[in-house]
């Protein structure tokens, strides 16, 4: 079955450190997204891109946070430096996406990441 | 910008009782996503929902897409222990500028009591 990867599955790290999470969307599919989930905030866009191509980062801290797609294999989401307000789950979705409609998104399992 | 929201936050319910989340946005969609997630797991589609006053049927799950497409609900009967997760609502803003851009609501917790 086709599915989305990504690594690391959990990650434990010091306040200051750069975190760089990646994601192997589902080949085929034309757009991604970056998911992050906190129980205050719910799930939380924070960049997609269709096409390899940047569409949306506006819901991400831009001084810390960059997403980038530097192949149609590969998403990164890099948070340099990181806090502790950054500990959540991180999922990343891909799926197929017209002009104006979104299909079906395929969830990865996630990466929980924790801010010491 | 646009706004999902969702209600309820929580609902505790026994099994064989019914459930329902509503679902409401700021602005006007293009179409409505349901998922499904466990606890400890990832959202999982449900369905989507296109066409204004739709309703679809998933065995004892129904969906409703509002006749203005800005609200759905999704509607359980007769719950079971397999249902318990958070349900959450997605919509893809109408418009030329969305590109598909999908805003999720902040989820409804379904417990459901043996």
């Amino acid at each position: 079955d086709a599915r989305v990867t990504q690594t690391p599955r959990d990650k434990v790290t010091e306040m200051g450190q750069e975190v760089t999470m990646r994601c192997q969307p589902i080949l085929g599919h034309n757009t991604v997204f970056w998911y992050r989930q906190t129980m205050m905030q719910g799930l939380e866009l924070l960049a997609y891109f269709r096409n390899r191509a940047p569409l949306d980062d506006s819901g991400m801290p831009k001084d810390r946070f960059s997403a980038e797609m530097p192949d149609a294999t590969l998403a990164t989401l890099k948070i340099q430096p990181s806090e502790p307000r950054d500990s959540a789950v991180y999922f990343c979705a891909s799926g197929h996406t017209g002009e104006f409609n979104t299909g079906e998104l395929f969830f990865g399992e996630g990466s929980r990441l924790t801010v010491l | 910008g646009q706004q999902v929201m969702q209600i309820p936050q929580y609902q505790h319910v026994q099994e064989g009782e019914d459930f329902t989340t509503y679902c409401n946005s700021s602005t006007t969609l293009s179409n409505i996503q349901w998922y499904k997630q466990r606890p400890g797991g990832h959202p999982v589609f449900l369905i989507q929902l296109v066409k204004s006053g739709e309703v679809k049927k998933q065995k004892r799950l129904t969906f409703q897409f509002g006749e203005a497409k800005k609200n759905s609900s999704l509607h359980i009967t007769a719950t079971q222990t397999t249902d318990v997760g958070t349900y959450f609502c997605a919509g893809t803003n109408a418009g030329g500028t969305s590109y598909g851009k999908l805003t999720f609501g902040q989820g409804t917790i379904l417990t459901v009591h043996p």
